[in-house]
């Protein structure tokens, strides 16, 4: 995997289910797995930052787990809420001379009532 | 709250012009990212710093885009001239040390080129 990626694109979910969905990225000279909630007209705001294989964090009903080794990190919301609706990234930053953080698209979710 | 402060919030001119887009990094930040919002690349990189210093700037267009850092409170970006391809929301965002910090995003800056 050379670019981060995320999946599904899009994805809808009833309000009160629970879903998950994926970031992969380059696990060769990796340092670092961003994610990032990112309301429609607003800027993204930082969910986690995980760096170790193995890692998990948690943050209220969203919690996120990081495979540094496979390369790919998942990221839960449990009991999905109107609020929750929002485009997710994921970022990688490689342990390289330059030290980019690159983003993938985006997973948008669209909770339903 | 500390924040990341983007001008102009909203601009609108013609192609051929130059824009010039602004942001103030949080105080005490020494990374600054240039990204801009399209639907086909979500957030794409244009240029970033570290220490003021261009570690990046593969991203951008170099005939017409130029990132620079003049002191550690100001990081600009240009277009000149501007196309109306260049239209799109540009984002700033500082952050401190390695990678293991997040980025703080700024409010962004909403270009368009007619």
């Amino acid at each position: 995997i050379l670019n981060v990626e995320q999946s599904p694109q899009s994805l809808h979910v009833q309000e009160g289910d629970s879903t998950n969905f994926t970031c992969s990225f380059p696990s060769s000279n990796f340092y670092a797995l961003h994610w990032y909630r990112w309301e429609t007209a607003k800027s993204p705001e930082a969910l986690f930052v995980m760096t170790l294989n193995g890692d998990e964090k948690k943050k209220g009903r969203i919690s996120a787990t990081l495979n540094t080794k496979e390369g790919y990190s998942y990221l839960y919301i449990k009991g999905s809420q109107p609020e929750d609706s929002a485009t997710y990234l994921c970022a990688s930053r490689s342990l390289n001379r330059d030290d980019k953080i690159i983003f993938g698209k985006g997973t948008r979710l669209h909770i339903l009532p | 709250d500390a924040r990341v402060t983007q001008t102009p919030r909203h601009k609108v001119t013609e192609m051929g012009q130059e824009v010039t887009m602004r942001c103030q990094p949080i105080l005490g930040h020494n990374t600054v990212f240039w990204y801009r919002q399209t639907m086909m690349q979500g957030l794409e990189l244009l240029a970033y710093f570290r220490n003021r210093a261009p570690l990046d700037d593969s991203g951008m267009p170099k005939d017409r885009f130029s990132a620079e850092m003049p002191d550690a409170t100001l990081a600009t970006l240009k277009i000149q001239p501007s196309e109306p391809r260049d239209s799109a929301v540009y984002f700033c965002a500082s952050g401190f040390g390695g990678g293991a910090n997040v980025l703080t995003f700024g409010a962004g800056s909403r270009l368009t080129v007619l």
